[in-house]
């Protein structure tokens, strides 16, 4: 069974350029959640959507967007790029909510650079 | 706010030897995770604890919850170089729309 699948597994972008990242699920999984890991602040939960609906959402500004399409697939972008938007992306997906005992199956992650 | 404490934050041990891993959390949760992450690796599932009491083992690891103290412990016993790694508590907040918070994790360093 193919794990989640993320694309690209790395990008260089420049200051003020916009990026969008891709996820695919593991088969049969509804849930996708995303979290943006860096040394600083750890791993932070961005959003995380369920059957094409947007759940939660972490405090990251609203350059920070994400959706969910009716195979699962997710994609996250974010808008006017920082410095400090320099991290690795993780996507996971699990079979139900991740409150409902579902553990996480993460992907390899987009290591996303922004000079 | 949901705050997930680990400690230590850095573990360096010698092979063979015992220590435990303390997951903290600030909220009303039955439910946690364990993950660990190897170096430009992913995340891991390592165990899921759903209930108080919970006890789940894997060969040198071995978790536990309660869910009274809001308390994990991930044991290692005997440790070996394989289990370096970081690892990971993770928490669902029931009270926070039922998101996951991550620990900042435990460095551990097994030296032979």
């Amino acid at each position: 069974k193919a794990g989640v699948t993320q694309t690209p597994r790395y990008l260089i972008k420049t200051r003020g350029q916009q990026v969008t990242l891709s996820c695919s699920p593991i088969s049969g999984h509804r849930s996708v959640s995303w979290y943006q890991q860096t040394p600083g602040q750890g791993l932070q939960f961005l959003f995380e959507y369920f059957s094409e609906t947007q759940r939660n959402k972490g405090n990251f500004p609203g350059r920070f967007s994400g959706r969910q399409f009716s195979n699962s697939r997710s994609e996250m972008n974010v808008s006017t790029l920082e410095l400090g938007d320099s991290a690795l992306y993780l996507c996971a997906s699990s079979l139900g909510f991740p409150g409902q005992n579902s553990p996480l199956h993460f992907g390899n992650g987009t290591r996303l650079t922004v000079t | 706010e949901l705050k997930v404490e680990q400690n230590p934050l850095f573990l360096s041990m010698q092979e063979g030897k015992n220590y435990t891993i303390y997951c903290n959390y600030s909220t009303t949760s039955d439910r946690l995770y364990w993950y660990r992450q190897d170096p430009g690796k992913s995340l891991e599932s390592l165990f899921v604890l759903l209930s108080n009491g919970a006890v789940k083992q894997e060969g040198r690891l071995m978790a536990s919850l309660d869910t009274k103290a809001r308390l994990s412990t991930l044991h290692i016993t005997a440790a070996v170089h394989d289990l370096s790694a970081t690892y990971f508590c993770a928490v669902v907040g029931m009270e926070y729309g039922n998101k996951l918070v991550f620990g900042a994790g435990t460095i551990l360093r097994v030296k032979s």
